[in-house]
């Protein structure tokens, strides 16, 4: 099946600083992806969807200004947190879906990226 | 809106004992269904999914789900559980056509003991 990375993996970082996160396509060109935010125990939550050369559709109640998402390829969308928070400590998950005729057209996820704020 | 309600927060079995995850979901049309795993500090692997034709899907690993429209359904099974079953388990509904987004529910952490 296709696969989807995230880069780090992990992350540790101060309150206030900007910590970015890659989700990447790694064999097949994705136009929509995905990021989703997951609490300890709980479900994942759809932050925003990332369309390739335009805007992020963030969900209500996510605030664009804070998670800025950039899809300026065919297989790469990053996910910026800024100024961030010990409340923005979560794992945060990306998902893309493969284009119709490219293989099954369906949505794989990435392995998540751990972020922690101290 | 589209919603999954998946009632049993945290299932324990024995290996070798068949398993039942429970799954409802609500969705104004046809909707398009799944099934996925995900272990501990792990992204997510589609187990099954139903998009129409036969109500009985096979998945991975050994896994089945039935599509019951009448009841809003979509209950996972596996006949016998293995130790390396043990993880979380969610639903998910999304609907046809396009890049729709999917809800998923609450998850179900499934504890196999020996």
């Amino acid at each position: 099946g296709a696969v989807v990375s995230q880069h780090p993996s992990r992350v540790i970082c101060k309150s206030g600083t900007s910590v970015k996160i890659e989700c990447r396509s790694l064999d097949f060109q994705a136009t929509t992806m995905f990021w989703y935010r997951q609490f300890p125990k709980q479900s994942l939550m759809l932050m925003a969807t990332s369309n390739e050369g335009s805007k992020a559709t963030y969900e209500q109640g996510v605030e664009k200004d804070k998670f800025l998402i950039n899809h300026a390829s065919l297989t790469l969308s990053t996910l910026t947190v800024t100024s961030a928070h010990p409340e923005d400590s979560s794992f945060y998950i990306c998902s893309a879906y493969t284009i119709p005729g490219q293989g099954d057209y369906e949505q794989y996820f990435g392995p998540g990226t751990r972020l922690t704020v101290t | 809106a589209q919603s999954v309600t998946q009632p049993d927060i945290h299932i324990t079995v024995s290996e070798g004992a068949s398993l039942e995850l429970r799954c409802n979901y609500s969705y104004g049309a046809t909707p398009y269904l799944f099934w996925y795993v995900q272990s501990p500090g792990q992204g997510l692997q589609l187990l099954l999914k139903y998009f129409s034709g036969d109500t009985l899907v096979q998945g991975i690993k050994g896994f089945e789900a039935e599509f019951k429209r009448s009841q809003s359904s979509f209950n996972l099974r596996k006949p016998s559980v293995h130790w390396s079953d043990a993880a979380e388990y969610f639903c998910a509904v999304g609907g046809s056509g396009g890049y729709q987004k999917v809800t998923f529910g609450t998850g179900t952490k499934l504890q196999v003991i020996p």
